[in-house]
């Protein structure tokens, strides 16, 4: 069935650059989408990215996608305390998401 | 602009007990509906899915039930609670593009 990996921590520098990966088995996604969770709260939708593109930037936020190896990653510019969260990447599926295990990512002065 | 709300915020409940969370959206027509339980700050599992009023897929069999009485509202149900459906409850909506997520419900069952 579809499954979507990542690690599951990640600690960076404040200042520092930080690139969250995420792997995924479905070729056929149309979309595959960044939500960053903080503590006690709902998904908060990042960014996202059409399959038939390699990046995409937005502000501090870059997304690679490397369709022959089903590999998405994302990257965080100047990594700040507020960045300190768990990020879930997933894909869509026959319209519904497939999420993976989220990696938390601590951000320490 | 979309807005979706989530009641309660946090629920303490007793085991046996009935569950009942409301999910509605505004802002939009005809969305498709979605409850997320979300366990030890991890993982997200998708419990039930709604393209329209009426319209109910079950993920996961338990003891869960869901349903959709109007367009833009999602309820969420038990009959008898347990102590492993304590958990974040999360309600979501798409509607030709990604899916938004609402706050969510902290359910804890004694």
């Amino acid at each position: 069935g579809e499954d979507v990996e990542q690690s599951l921590f990640l600690s960076v520098r404040e200042g520092d650059s930080s690139v969250i990966n995420c792997t995924y088995t479905d070729s056929s996604s149309t979309y595959l989408y960044w939500y960053k969770q903080e503590p006690g709260a709902g998904l908060q939708l990042l960014t996202y990215i059409f399959s038939n593109m390699d990046m995409k930037q937005d502000q501090r936020l870059t997304v690679l996608l490397n369709k022959k190896d089903k590999h998405l990653s994302l990257r965080i510019a100047d990594t700040q305390t507020g960045d300190s969260a768990i990020y879930f990447c997933a894909e869509m599926y026959t319209d519904k998401l497939i999420f993976g295990t989220g990696t938390r990512l601590q951000v320490f002065p | 602009s979309q807005t979706i709300h989530q009641w309660p915020a946090t629920l303490v409940q007793p085991v046996g007990s009935p569950l009942s969370l409301e999910c509605t959206v505004e802002g939009t027509s005809n969305p498709n509906l979605y409850w997320y339980r979300q366990a030890a700050g991890r993982g997200l599992q998708l419990l039930f899915y709604s393209v329209g009023i009426g319209q109910i897929s079950s993920e996961v069999p338990q003891n869960l039930s869901a349903s959709r009485p109007q367009d833009r509202q999602f309820i969420l149900s038990s009959k008898k609670l347990l102590l492993s459906d304590s958990g974040f409850y999360l309600c979501a909506w798409k509607a030709g593009g990604p899916q938004y997520f609402g706050p969510g419900t902290r359910l804890t069952v004694t």
